[in-house]
Formats: C-alpha cells, structure tokens, sequence
C-alpha cells in the first residue's frame, strides 16, 4: 500500500514565524502536491513538484515556498506565518502515467496549522 | 473552464439503504475521475479511480461509474452502513494534469 505520511498531526505557530511542514511518500512516485483545505473553499492546489528539485507553482502559492531535495520527501515552508495561513494541509503523491500524466493521487493524514 | 459539482451537499438515509451520490461535470475533455472519502479532522482516502476510456470500477461495495457524454459521475453504495459516514469528494483530473476538485457530500448513515 502507499503511505504517504507528514510530519505533524498538530501544529501551533506565532505569526511571523518560519514554519516547515515535511511530507514523505514510499512509493517513489514522481509527483508530489500540497494542498490547503478550508471550510466552504473546498481543497486548493498550493504547489506540486514532478521532480526532484523541480517544483511548480499551484493555484494559491502566495505565502509559500517548496523543497524537493529527495524524491520521497516534498516540504511546504512558510516563510512568515500569518493567521490566514491557518488551515489543514494535506500532501498527496502519484506516479505518472501515459503521456505524462498524473495517475491515481494518495493523500497523507494532513497538518492542522494554527497561526496565532 | 470545468466546473465540479456534488449535489446534494449532505444526505443522510437509515442504515442498510443503498444510495447514490452525484458529481456533475461542465467539459467532457478529462483524463480521469477519483472518488475520494474523508473522515472528520482527517486525511482523504482514494476509493476509485476510472480511467477517461472506462464506464465503472468497482470495490467491495462500493461502485462508480463515469458518463462523460452526460458529464455525470455516480459513486454507489451497497447496504450502507454507519461507518460510511464521511464527506465524499470527487476530483477529475484535466489536461493540465491536476485535479479538479467538487465540494463533496456529506453523508450520514442512521443506525
């Protein structure tokens, strides 16, 4: 089965402060994604990365940076937090299929970030 | 642009009925479509994929089917049961190789 898994359930940070969230797949799939999901905005596209080092920016990257040194593991990193970045974040991985395209997407069990 | 659309937005049905949940398209023009359920507070868990070239995919008891023509997806559920209570979500992944996401159904099942 592919686990995908993330480093922290809960997480509570100080506006301004630089927070990392880290995200691992073992199922050495080539793309990686993290989303945000709020009440009433459904799930948002942050960014995605389809290969190492590689990274491409999602529907809200605003706030948000990315790293993928390896290929199993995809970070999220805002730079100054902000009480509007509060929100459950989700990673999600998949291998490619035909023409490029992204095949089935395996979720991890999410971060729930609070920004005070 | 493609729309996703779950209607209705909570449903909720006695123990044992079978039931079916909607997901509306507005372009026929996708590469896939994933069933998604999440539990509160926590992650999504993949249910069924089906490929653009399929009609259904079936697990347990768990059936989906695709309609590109109507652009409708159902996903059915056999002899519900409480533990499939959850929101259910549907995504259609697009040309541009991500996924498009509906706001999902709430579902409770009654004991």
């Amino acid at each position: 089965d592919v686990k995908v898994t993330q480093s922290s359930r809960y997480l509570v940070k100080r506006t301004g402060e630089k927070v990392f969230l880290e995200c691992v797949q073992d199922m050495d799939h080539e793309n990686m994604f993290w989303y945000r999901q709020d009440p009433g905005l459904g799930l948002r596209l942050i960014y995605f990365s389809y290969d190492v080092k590689m990274k491409e920016k999602g529907d809200i990257p605003e706030g948000y940076s990315v790293s993928r040194e390896k290929k199993e593991r995809f970070s999220l990193i805002l730079e100054s937090a902000s009480t509007n970045q509060t929100s459950m974040y989700l990673c999600a991985s998949s291998s490619t299929g035909l023409a490029g395209r992204y095949n089935e997407q395996f979720f991890g069990p999410g971060t729930r970030l609070t920004v005070l | 642009k493609q729309e996703v659309t779950q209607i209705p937005a909570a449903l909720s049905v006695p123990e044992g009925e079978n039931l079916v949940l909607n997901c509306s398209f507005t372009d026929s023009a996708i590469y896939n479509l994933q069933w998604f359920r999440q539990d509160p507070g926590k992650g999504l868990t993949s249910l069924l994929l089906i490929q653009s070239s399929q009609r259904e995919q079936t697990s347990g008891r768990l059936n989906a089917s695709l309609d590109k023509s109507s652009g409708r997806s159902t996903l059915y559920i056999a002899a519900s049961q409480p533990g499939d209570s959850a929101t259910y979500l549907c995504a259609l992944g697009d040309s541009n190789y991500q996924l498009i996401w509906g706001a999902g159904t709430k579902l409770i099942i009654k004991p």
